[in-house]
Parts: C-alpha cells; sequence; structure tokens
C-alpha cells in the first residue's frame, strides 16, 4: 500500500520568507510524485510533478521540489514566498503498476504568508 | 484539449433527488477517476476506471453509483444522498501508467 506524509500541518511566515513543505511516501517500487495547491474556495492546481530523470523540478510560480529516493522525500520549495501564496498544498503519491493508478494524498499543509 | 470538464459545478439536492454529475475528457485518457473532497481535508478516491471497466472501488455506499459510457465520459449518480455526503466531488483522468493525471475543477455538492 502507499501513503503519504506531510510534516506540517501549519504554516506561518512573511512575505519574501522561504517556504519548505516536507513530504515522506511509503510505497515499495517506483513512484510518480506530485504537489498540487489549492486556493482558498478553488479546485486542485497542479504545481509540479516527478516521473523520471533530474531529481530537482521546477514548477509553476516559482516552486520546485526535489526527490531525494534515498529519504522517500519530495520536499516543496518556493526561496521567496507572496501573499498570493497563502493556499493549502498537497502532496501526493502514485505508485506505478499499481493496480487503478490510484493517487494518494497527503494530509496537507496550510500555508498563511502575512504581507 | 488537455482539459477535465466537471459538469454542473454546484449541485443542490434533497435527501430524495436522484442527480448525476457529469464528466468529460478528451486527452485519449483510458483511466478515469471519482475523488470526494471534505472541507479542510485531502482528496479522497471513490472510484477508479480503467478501459471503461470499473477497477477499483474504495468501498462508497451503494447511494452512489458510478457509470463509464465511453472513453471520455464519466458519470456518478447520486441516489437518497446524506447531508454529510455535501463534498466537492472531483474528477481526474490519466494515461493507464498514471502519467498526465489531470482533475477537473469540481462539483460542489450540498444536500438538504
Amino acid at each position: 500500500a502507499q501513503s503519504v506524509s506531510q510534516h506540517n500541518h501549519h504554516v506561518i511566515l512573511s512575505e519574501a520568507a522561504s517556504l519548505e513543505l516536507g513530504c515522506n511516501y511509503s510505497y515499495g517500487g517506483t513512484v510518480n510524485l506530485f504537489w498540487y495547491v489549492q486556493y482558498p474556495g478553488q479546485h486542485l492546481q497542479l504545481l509540479l510533478k516527478y516521473f523520471s530523470g533530474d531529481p530537482l523540478v521546477k514548477g509553476i510560480k516559482g516552486f520546485e521540489a526535489e526527490f531525494i529516493k534515498s529519504k522517500f522525500s519530495f520536499n516543496l520549495r518556493k526561496p521567496s514566498v507572496q501573499w498570493s501564496d497563502t493556499a493549502e498544498y498537497f502532496c501526493a503519491v502514485n505508485g506505478r503498476k499499481a493496480a487503478g493508478n490510484k493517487l494518494t494524498f497527503g494530509g496537507g499543509t496550510r500555508v498563511l504568508v502575512k504581507p | 484539449d488537455t482539459e477535465v470538464t466537471q459538469t454542473p459545478k454546484h449541485l443542490v439536492m434533497g435527501m430524495t433527488n436522484k442527480k448525476s454529475l457529469k464528466c468529460e475528457q478528451h486527452m485519449g485518457h483510458r483511466a478515469m477517476y471519482w475523488y470526494k473532497q471534505k472541507a479542510k481535508k485531502p482528496p479522497e478516491l471513490m472510484f477508479v476506471y480503467s478501459y471503461e471497466k470499473l477497477s477499483i472501488n474504495e468501498s462508497v455506499p451503494s447511494r452512489f453509483s458510478p457509470e463509464c459510457p465511453n472513453s471520455s465520459l464519466l458519470n456518478l449518480h447520486l441516489h437518497a444522498l446524506q447531508p454529510e455526503d455535501s463534498a466537492l466531488y472531483l474528477c481526474a483522468s490519466s494515461r493507464e501508467n498514471g502519467e498526465g493525471y489531470t482533475f477537473g475543477s469540481g462539483t460542489r455538492l450540498t444536500v438538504v
């Protein structure tokens, strides 16, 4: 079975601060990894994804994530946040060859950026 | 076309009503999914269709009935729902190996 753990439930920071959100997964095989963002009252938007190749992945809105296979981690980073980054962030994993390609989400991290 | 389209965007229904949620994609994806998202919670998988056949049912109550009429369409038929079924219902599709996972914007369902 696959599972995802996000370490921080809530993060509060000021504009221009750096952001790092932790994500660890559990799965016995090869995985596809995702970060989604959900702004208040809106639907899920894909920030970035990792399937293979360069473990440092760049996404939209200045976000990036690094896949560290030995640590089963896929942490999300942004060097300088803006007020508009206030949202909930979900890490998700899809174990390749898993029946039906089930996408499992972490519990989410609510980020509040103070102006 | 790289979108998953869901209709309606909002739905209010009584506990004795029958309604359907619709989902459509034209990306050639052969896997389609229904997820349920309660407020302040992550999406939870309900059903997976692979090549128009139901491959996963995550122990969803029978008052939710999925249907996949063809490779582009996915429906969720609702009957005798409870107020606790109020949530955002998300449709997604992907290639059969899981790549290209794309979510729709959801249907916000309120059961009264």
